[in-house]
């Protein structure tokens, strides 16, 4: 079974400040890596996605993640901090499903990024 | 393009009642997908349906079902309530076009409050 372990439950930046979140992976096969963020009252949005093809991945809104199969991590960065990106982050791993359709997601716990000003 | 929707918002139900959520998928989509997100928790994958068939399922129980209607929407059904099923239930929507990945389009969830 695949599994995502993030490190932090909390991260606190100061605006304009470099971000870290960190997650690392368990997974019997070559996965396919993702990075959702949900903002409250709002529903999920993929930042990124990594599946197989370049290690470091940029997304939506300056993020982007480097994919190190001998770390088993996959850890989301952002050089300069913004107000809005204060939400709830989520590393997840699919599962590819045996009847076609999409993959079942597996989520981690999250981790919540304070932005202070 | 129609974003993924889901009804109603909140609800409250007692232990032991049943309850039928219901998505609508993205326009175009033929997957969709349902997650148990609890109060400070990482969503959890319940099951998917794909072409009206389940195609996949998580750890959960045969008291949670689903269907999905010739229109892709799809309706989750949870009988025998229990207090641990109060969580945000999402749905995602994503279309399978055969050729590797595609991505998974959510609605804004429901609030389940099981008293």
């Amino acid at each position: 079974a695949q599994s995502v372990t993030q490190l932090d439950s909390h991260v606190s930046v100061s605006e304009g400040t470099p971000v870290l979140l960190r997650c690392n992976y368990s997974s019997s096969y070559s996965p396919s890596l993702f990075w959702y963020v949900q903002h409250p009252n709002k529903g999920l949005q993929l930042l990124l996605k990594y599946t197989s093809a370049a290690t470091l991945v940029k997304g939506i809104n300056g993020f982007e993640a480097e994919f190190k199969k001998s770390e088993t991590s996959f850890h989301l960065t952002k050089p300069s901090a913004h107000m809005s990106d204060a939400a709830e982050y989520f590393c997840v791993v699919s599962d590819r499903l045996s009847g076609g359709g999409a993959d079942g997601l597996t989520f981690g716990k999250g981790t919540h990024l304070i932005i202070q000003p | 393009e129609t974003g993924v929707t889901q009804s109603p918002t909140h609800l409250i139900k007692t232990r032991g009642q049943q309850v039928t959520l219901r998505c609508s998928s993205q326009s175009g989509h033929n997957t969709v997908s349902w997650y148990q997100q609890a109060l400070g928790q990482g969503p959890q994958f319940i099951f998917q349906y794909y072409r009206e068939e389940e195609n996949g399922r998580g750890n959960f129980p045969p008291r949670f079902s689903g269907l999905q209607f010739p229109n892709y929407s799809s309706e989750l059904n949870v009988n025998a309530l229990e207090l641990d099923d109060s969580a945000l239930y999402l749905c995602a929507s994503s279309q399978d076009l055969g050729t590797g990945w595609y991505e998974q389009y959510f609605g804004p969830g429901t609030r389940l409050t099981v008293t």
